[in-house]
């Protein structure tokens, strides 16, 4: 098993411009995260989801949308970039029983010019 | 508002010492507590857990302790080891199934050889 993996593993951008975060899950887990790790802020929730085809806001959700597709997929977009989105993104996948311990991916560093 | 707080940016703690780190929360609704554990370029790794029903759960060289009165949870680690090195966060939910977790700051805990 990979667990969660994300891609890209880095990314520069220019100010405007727009991309999309791809995490994959091989564990049939239900319930997908993106957060955000920004120095002294700790982990931010971005959007999640619990279920194919659903989605729902987090903490931090502006400037960010998701999909939800495919059980095992969840994107993250920007639609236009800004130098405040640079931050490290992580996704994370969590299934039952254990529905707090989250299963995390290695991350993807995003800088934004 | 910092729900989940993290004081103590860093540690640092000499090998075969105790490691002691702290958090602490204000929203008197989360009932269930995580510790996760992070090395540079790699995804946050479960660690250890602990219910509001109990007030300290070991898991071998790891023992968190939770004081619900005061609000307050710390992790030990006995002994401490070069492979602890790491940042440590602590998380909140409002109980155990609850799908989101609230994330503290961090602490970079250094252990020295």
């Amino acid at each position: 098993n990979a667990g969660v993996t994300q891609t890209p593993k880095f990314r520069v951008l220019k100010t405007g411009q727009s991309m999309t975060l791809l995490c994959a899950q091989d564990m049939n887990h239900e319930y997908m995260y993106w957060y955000r790790q920004d120095p002294g802020m700790g982990l931010r929730l971005i959007h999640y989801s619990v279920g194919e085809g659903t989605t729902a806001k987090g903490e931090v959700p502006d400037g960010y949308n998701v999909s939800r597709l495919k059980k095992q997929n969840f994107l993250l977009g920007l639609e236009s970039a800004a130098p405040s989105q640079t931050s490290v993104y992580f996704c994370a996948s969590v299934g039952r029983p254990t529905y707090n311990e989250q299963f995390f991916g290695p991350g993807t560093r995003l800088t934004v010019l | 508002d910092q729900q989940v707080k993290q004081n103590s940016p860093s540690l640092s703690v000499q090998e075969g010492r105790i490691s002691i780190l702290n958090c602490d929360y204000t929203n008197s609704m989360f009932d269930y507590f995580l510790w996760y554990k992070k090395y540079p370029a790699e995804g946050p790794t479960f660690l250890i857990s602990i219910s509001s029903i109990k007030d300290k759960n070991e898991d071998g060289r790891f023992t968190v302790f939770l004081n619900k009165s005061a609000k307050h949870l710390s992790l030990h680690i006995v002994p401490s080891q070069p492979g602890d090195s790491a940042v440590y966060f602590c998380a909140a939910s409002p109980n155990f199934g609850n799908e989101k977790l609230t994330f503290g700051t961090g602490t970079r805990l250094t252990i020295i050889p």
